[in-house]
């Protein structure tokens, strides 16, 4: 079946580490997104890409950085310079670049802190 | 202020019960989206509608662009309608959904 695939489920970090999230996708879906979720907050942007080899930054992307070197692929780093990394991110892919199209979610990778 | 406010924040019902959860936004939008969250973290979309009214199964969406205000409905609840709904919506211009912070449902027997 086509999806999403964030990996892994939980991960921890020590302070001053960098961790990669990974997001797979097998829609064929040209558009790709990552978010991250706090405790009663709305998701917030951290990057999202609309073609390989590119992407923007969203509302909250400092001390993040990503990559889109395939279609399928868009892993998300979360760098030492985050300095409150703990939280729930969230992976979402959409078809074409039109606006008004449903994206598709993940399951979500819940980092946190040692 | 928040651009998508919902409410209430939290609800509990019991089951059998009919739900309406609230939506309300302060711009322009081409687009709302309702999204259910499972207790995992997964996220589905449930609807997206620019004008009118949808319904899929026990799930109802109304949207009302002159009033700025959405609501998703659930008859005949049921527990494993327990979720977090969240509205999210598109601005006219934007290439980003804004969302609400959520509204955490818990049905019971």
């Amino acid at each position: 079946d086509g999806g999403i695939t964030q990996s892994p489920k939980y991960l921890f970090r020590k302070e001053g580490q960098n961790v990669t999230l990974s997001c797979e996708q097998n829609l064929n879906h040209d558009a790709m997104y990552w978010y991250r979720q706090d405790p009663g907050q709305g998701l917030r942007l951290i990057y999202y890409s609309q073609i390989v080899n590119d992407f923007q930054k969203g509302d909250i992307a400092e001390g993040y950085s990503v990559s889109r070197e395939k279609k399928e692929s868009f892993p998300l780093t979360v760098t030492s310079a985050q300095k409150n990394p703990t939280a729930f991110y969230l992976c979402a892919s959409k078809e074409g670049t039109g606006r008004n199209q449903p994206q598709h979610f993940g399951d979500g990778t819940r980092l946190s802190i040692l | 202020k928040n651009e998508v406010e919902q409410s209430p924040q939290n609800l509990t019902a019991q089951e059998g019960e009919f739900i309406t959860i609230n939506c309300s936004y302060s711009v322009g939008i081409s687009a709302l989206h309702w999204l259910q969250q499972h207790p995992g973290g997964g996220i589905v979309s449930l609807f997206m509608l620019s004008s009118g009214k949808k319904k899929h199964g026990r799930l109802i969406a109304t949207i009302n662009i002159q009033e700025k205000h959405s609501s998703l409905h659930i008859t005949a609840s049921h527990p494993r309608d327990s979720a977090v709904y969240i509205c999210a919506v598109r601005s006219g211009s934007a290439r980003q959904l804004t969302f609400g912070s959520g509204t955490q449902l818990t049905v019971l027997p």
